[in-house]
């Protein structure tokens, strides 16, 4: 099992470019959640999804948007990146029910210039 | 309006010391409290987590102690090794809602 992977790993982009960050999970987990980390900041949750077509908002969702399409794949997009973006991005999953535990992937760094 | 509340932010302890982190959170709906951890490069990753009702929850050198009246919990991290040296996020939901973390503590274990 691969857990949870994200794509890419490294990304520059310029002031007003889109860019999509793939998230993959192979456990079969209902839940998934984009969030950032910035210094000082935590990590803070961006939008999430409780099922395959569904998806909400975190506590900092402006200037991003989500799809799930299918269940094991999670996609955030920037359409206009700002340099406010500039973050460290994490994917994590979780099962339904009473099993509370996220499985994060290892990040995607993002500058944006 | 920040939920769970972390401290402190960075932390050095000498090897084989004490580590201790705190946190205190707000909502008494909140009936799951994790503590994660990260190393530099990675994704967080669970260590240990606690219910409300129990009061300490161990395993190996890490303990949870929860104080439910207080509204606080925390870390402990037993002979702390240079290996330890990471940042740890505490946490905490209620059943079918989001996760809220704290700010995270930057643990450095010296020799």
């Amino acid at each position: 099992n691969a857990g949870v992977t994200q794509t890419p790993k490294f990304r520059v982009l310029k002031t007003g470019q889109s860019m999509t960050l793939l998230c993959a999970q192979d456990m079969n987990h209902e839940y998934m959640y984009w969030y950032r980390q910035d210094p000082g900041m935590g990590l803070r949750l961006i939008h999430y999804s409780v099922g395959e077509g569904t998806t909400a908002k975190g506590e900092v969702p402006d200037g991003y948007n989500v799809s799930r399409l299918k269940k094991q794949n999670f996609l955030l997009g920037l359409e206009s990146a700002a340099p406010s973006q500039t973050s460290v991005y994490f994917c994590a999953s979780r099962s339904g029910g009473e099993a509370r535990t996220q499985y994060f992937g290892p990040g995607t760094r993002l500058t944006v210039l | 309006q920040q939920q769970v509340k972390q401290s402190p932010q960075s932390l050095i302890v000498q090897k084989g010391g004490i580590s201790i982190i705190n946190c205190a959170y707000e909502n008494t709906a909140f009936d799951y409290f994790p503590w994660y951890q990260q190393f530099p490069g990675k994704g967080p990753a669970l260590l240990i987590a606690i219910r409300p009702d129990v009061s300490e929850k161990k395993e190996g050198r890490f303990t949870i102690s929860f104080n439910k009246s207080a509204k606080q919990f925390s870390l402990h991290i037993m002979d702390s090794q240079p290996g330890d040296s990471a940042t740890y996020f505490c946490a905490a939901s209620m059943a079918h809602q989001k996760v809220t973390f704290g700010i995270g503590t930057k643990l450095q274990v010296i020799p």
